[in-house]
């Protein structure tokens, strides 16, 4: 069965950094993308950008270039997504999301919530 | 940046058709994606390649597409399809992920 299991909330102060965690399961980690995006409260859907867990290859979305950083451990089938120098606004639910070659997503996490707060 | 316009807010009674479309220059030349999310919940593909239906959606759902807009259409409408709606496709390069702002369907 296919699932992507992300960990669980955060509250960060702003200016601080947050690391999220996507494990993969019931299928081939290294053979699709996983996919960030995020959904401000009672806002829209925003990608962040994807890894290429095969060749660790990233795309960032421009304007989250230099504060993201996506990596992974093939060894454990876990991506992970790290957002620097939080800002109120930042606060969010975080999705990770599977895709094949055409980047739509088949298989999404359940969302890690992310709240940037004094 | 790349844009996607979606109406905020589509209204329909039990059993009628929605529509909801979805407009950008990319779309002329990028298949369009279809995403459900109900309230508290990730969301769900109910459309890909702008008229493929995944397997589990229900036969009422359709997607269509003409020039830079593509629609999905939802047939005989019930309570239970009631939730935001997101258009999704790649920028020009075909690298970078687009969404649309959504669209909430509301069944009266």
């Amino acid at each position: 069965q296919m699932q992507l299991v992300q960990s669980g909330a955060e509250v960060k102060k702003p200016g601080a950094s947050v690391k999220v965690s996507c494990k993969a399961s019931g299928y081939t980690f290294t053979g699709y993308y996983i996919h960030w995006v995020r959904q401000a409260p009672g806002q829209g859907l925003e990608w962040m950008g994807w890894i290429n867990p095969n060749s660790g290859g990233t795309n960032y979305a421009q304007k989250f270039q230099g504060r993201v950083t996506m990596t992974r451990d093939t060894s454990i089938s876990t991506a992970y997504m790290e957002f620097n120098r939080l800002r109120f606004d930042d606060t969010a639910v975080y999705y990770c999301a599977r895709s094949g070659i055409e980047y739509y997503s088949d298989y999404w996490g359940q969302g890690t919530l992310v709240t940037v707060s004094s | 940046s790349y844009e996607l316009t979606q109406p905020p807010s589509v209204s329909v009674s039990p059993g009628q058709t929605a529509t909801i479309t979805c407009a950008g220059d990319a779309l002329s030349k990028q298949y369009a994606y279809w995403y459900q999310e109900k309230p508290g919940q990730a969301p769900i593909l109910v459309m890909y390649k702008d008229n493929k239906r995944p397997s589990g959606i229900p036969e009422r759902f359709s997607g269509s597409s003409s020039g830079t807009t593509v629609t999905l259409t939802i047939s005989g409408v019930q309570a239970e399809d009631e939730a935001d709606y997101y258009c999704q496709t790649a920028d020009r390069s075909g690298s970078a992920v687009v969404f649309g702002g959504g669209t909430k369907l509301t069944v009266l």
